[in-house]
């Protein structure tokens, strides 16, 4: 069965870097997307970025683009994000989430059916 | 980017009653890529429903889907224990895909 399995909690400084990793399993990791998702106390969950499975492209919200980093191992099928310049207001549950892929007329696109457990990252001074 | 809305915040029913779930988007999602997800507390969301109106594997029928546009609707025919959660849609018609801010459904 599909499986992602997440690093555990950090809890950093600001200005500080943390990496998060999410180990999948149950199929070939190189056929799908991973996305990075994130879900701050009290808010709705907020898209950050995704790595593609077959050749490492990589593609980022604009609002995160100039602070983090998605990498992936393929050999380990591991997908990694690092989120740099921590502040206080990305203390957050981060996801990573298996693309369910969908063909329409516009091309293709794809929602989450597969999420990893969740890793909490408080930044606190 | 597309803004969704769910109204209201909060939803309450009891066990074996209808439920209806709004979900409105700011701008047209012309190809009906609209999921919605259910959450619990401390678990990552589940999918429940894609394309607007397919159910993902293994999820009960009494969950349906509806909508086109810019109105989408969750429903769960009679709500059972383990359907008291948060509910929230999701638009991948464009970029960035964005969630809404949830509905919580409650026990009466």
């Amino acid at each position: 069965q599909v499986q992602l399995v997440q690093s555990g909690a950090e809890v950093k400084k600001p200005g500080a870097s943390v990496k998060l990793s999410c180990k999948a399993s149950g199929y070939i990791f190189t056929h799908y997307i991973m996305h990075w998702v994130r879900q701050a106390p009290g808010q709705r969950l907020e898209w950050m970025g995704w790595i593609n499975g077959p050749d490492g492209n990589t593609k980022y919200s604009k609002k995160f683009q100039d602070r983090v980093i998605i990498t992936r191992d393929a050999s380990a099928s591991t997908a990694y994000m690092e989120v740099n310049g921590l502040r206080s207001e990305d203390t957050a549950i981060y996801y990573c989430a298996r693309d369910y892929p969908q063909w329409s007329e516009s091309g293709w696109s794809g929602c989450y059916d597969h999420w990893g457990q969740g890793a909490l990252v408080t930044v606190s001074s | 980017e597309i803004v969704l809305t769910q109204s209201p915040g909060t939803l309450s029913f009891s066990p074996g009653e209808r439920a209806t779930l709004s979900c409105r988007a700011s701008q047209t999602i012309s190809s009906n890529f609209l999921a919605w997800y259910q959450q619990k507390p401390g678990q990552a969301p589940r999918l429940l429903i894609y394309g607007a109106s397919s159910r993902a594997t293994g999820i009960p029928d009494r969950f349906s889907g509806s909508g086109s546009g810019t109105d989408f609707t969750l429903t769960i025919s009679r709500l059972e224990p383990e359907d008291f959660a948060v509910y929230s849609c999701q638009q991948y018609d464009s970029s960035p895909p964005t969630f809404g801010q949830g509905t919580k459904v409650e026990l009466k």
